[in-house]
């Protein structure tokens, strides 16, 4: 079946970076942006931003331009965000998802932790 | 800033009433050139990730209970759930897409739906 699977829970220490991973089965993982999204603690959803697989391309939210870095791996079809400079506002659960025409998201990942501590 | 706003904040309402959401944006999301509003709905029960409801503003995705339906077009939309169900009790956000001038995905704050 179509899914997206996320690597495991995160403890990071402030200033410290994050690289979570994101691989697609059950469907031609070029033919689909793969979007990433976060949810802190009892908040609502933000979109972080979107990588093409196909060509590597990637936009940001402007809240993230610096820090925040999206590559793939086309042939094991994953995935990769990579937050850097991590603050304790940054803790949060981080979801992949994938984006098909009509501007929103049809499958997620099963969201990973990242819990930012001294 | 383009803004989604829902209301109410949260709401309760008895097993097999009905349930109305409402989802306004600061900007329309209507695109001429297809004449699609680029509107979502999603549905987030605890420790799970959102599940799409509705896309286009009103077509159902597959495997949704027909129970649920989206309206509206422009600035103002709306999620229904004819008839609630216990299973439906969850928080529902709205999303839009914005092309220009660089591309934006925006949710609403969510709408906490519980059983009276």
């Amino acid at each position: 079946q179509v899914q997206l699977v996320q690597s495991g829970a995160e403890v990071k220490k402030p200033g410290a970076s994050v690289k979570v991973s994101c691989k697609a089965s059950g469907y031609t993982f070029t033919h689909y942006y793969i979007h990433w999204m976060r949810q802190a603690p009892g908040q609502g959803l933000e979109w972080m931003g979107w990588i093409n697989p196909s060509n590597g391309d990637t936009n940001h939210a402007q809240e993230f331009q610096g820090r925040v870095t999206m590559t793939r791996d086309t042939p094991i079809s994953a995935t990769y965000m990579e937050l850097s400079r991590l603050r304790s506002d940054d803790t949060a659960v981080y979801y992949c998802a994938r984006g098909p025409d009509f501007g929103g998201f049809d499958i997620w990942g099963q969201g990973t932790m990242v819990t930012v501590s001294s | 800033d383009i803004v989604m706003t829902q209301s109410p904040d949260s709401l309760a309402v008895s097993l097999g009433e009905r349930a109305t959401i409402n989802c306004k944006s600061s900007q329309s999301v209507l695109y001429s050139s297809n004449n699609k509003n680029y509107l979502s709905w999603y549905q987030q029960k605890p420790g799970q990730p959102p599940k799409l409801l509705i896309y286009w503003a009103s077509t159902r995705e597959s495997g949704v209970p027909d129970r649920f339906s989206g309206s509206g077009s422009g600035t103002d939309f709306t999620l229904s759930i004819s008839s609630l169900q216990a299973e439906d009790v969850a928080v529902y956000y709205c999303q839009q897409y914005y092309g220009t001038p660089s591309p934006m995905y925006i949710f609403g704050q969510g709408t906490k739906l519980e059983i009276k």
